[in-house]
């Protein structure tokens, strides 16, 4: 899987919108980004992923760069209940899903969310 | 949604005895499930892979008979902390894929705190 680098850490008002980066430029063509988040104390949630598409569900929009060598996770209204450490990850989507593939958790990027 | 729950959720043992904590997927069913330690401040580390039938596949440094992993079906699995002692106090976490699927969806997480 290719390799991400994110900020270590990012400060954001509440109420206002949480722009998180992210870069993946050796990502293949065939590789999906994918954005999960860890509150303090509990498991990783999955936020949302994306191929090549803007994509946007209840949570978040992702926005990937047309090379696809960056993206972007946009809260688009952060509250208090946001901070936590995001994660970026890149990973073989499903035509070539790898039974035993695996995330192997980099530092992330701590987003506070400041009232 | 895709919901995983970790039995217990918190657990005190004395040195020497043995834990074991339980992976469920409630909703869907996991060929693979994986198994995480993450102490404190510090970001999650992958100790094993677990599919549904046959034997885990640990990552280098976890020791296979100090951590026992059974993925006996498709909706569970156990991870038993044998003789446990101070410094396998951490958080566990585990996460599971849906068959066909890719998106991992991880566990709340299980404090184990041996004394």
């Amino acid at each position: 899987d290719a390799k991400t680098t994110q900020p270590t850490s990012m400060d954001c008002a509440e109420g206002r919108a949480a722009n998180l980066p992210c870069n993946h430029s050796t990502i293949s063509g065939n590789e999906y980004v994918y954005w999960y988040r860890q509150i303090h104390s509990q498991g990783p949630q999955y936020i949302i992923h994306g191929l090549k598409n803007n994509e946007t569900n209840e949570m978040a929009s992702l926005i990937i760069t047309e090379d696809r060598k960056s993206s972007t996770l946009i809260l688009p209204h952060a509250t208090l209940r946001d901070t936590a450490v995001y994660y970026c990850f890149v990973r073989v989507g499903r035509l070539g899903v790898n039974r035993d593939d695996k995330i192997i958790f980099g530092k992330g990027t701590r987003l506070h969310i400041l009232p | 949604g895709a919901v995983v729950s970790q039995h217990p959720s918190r657990v005190i043992c004395k040195s020497g005895t043995s834990v074991k904590i339980e992976c469920r997927s409630l909703d869907f069913q996991a060929t693979t499930m994986f198994w995480y330690r993450q102490f404190p401040k510090q970001s999650l580390m992958l100790m094993a892979t677990s599919n549904e039938g046959s034997k885990a596949t640990y990552e280098q440094g976890v020791e296979k008979d100090k951590f026992l992993i059974n993925h006996a079906s498709l909706t569970l699995s156990t991870l038993t902390v044998t003789s446990a002692h101070p410094e396998d106090s951490s958080f566990y976490i585990c996460s599971a894929k849906r068959a066909l699927g890719e998106t991992q969806y991880f566990g709340p997480g299980t404090r184990l705190l041996v004394l």
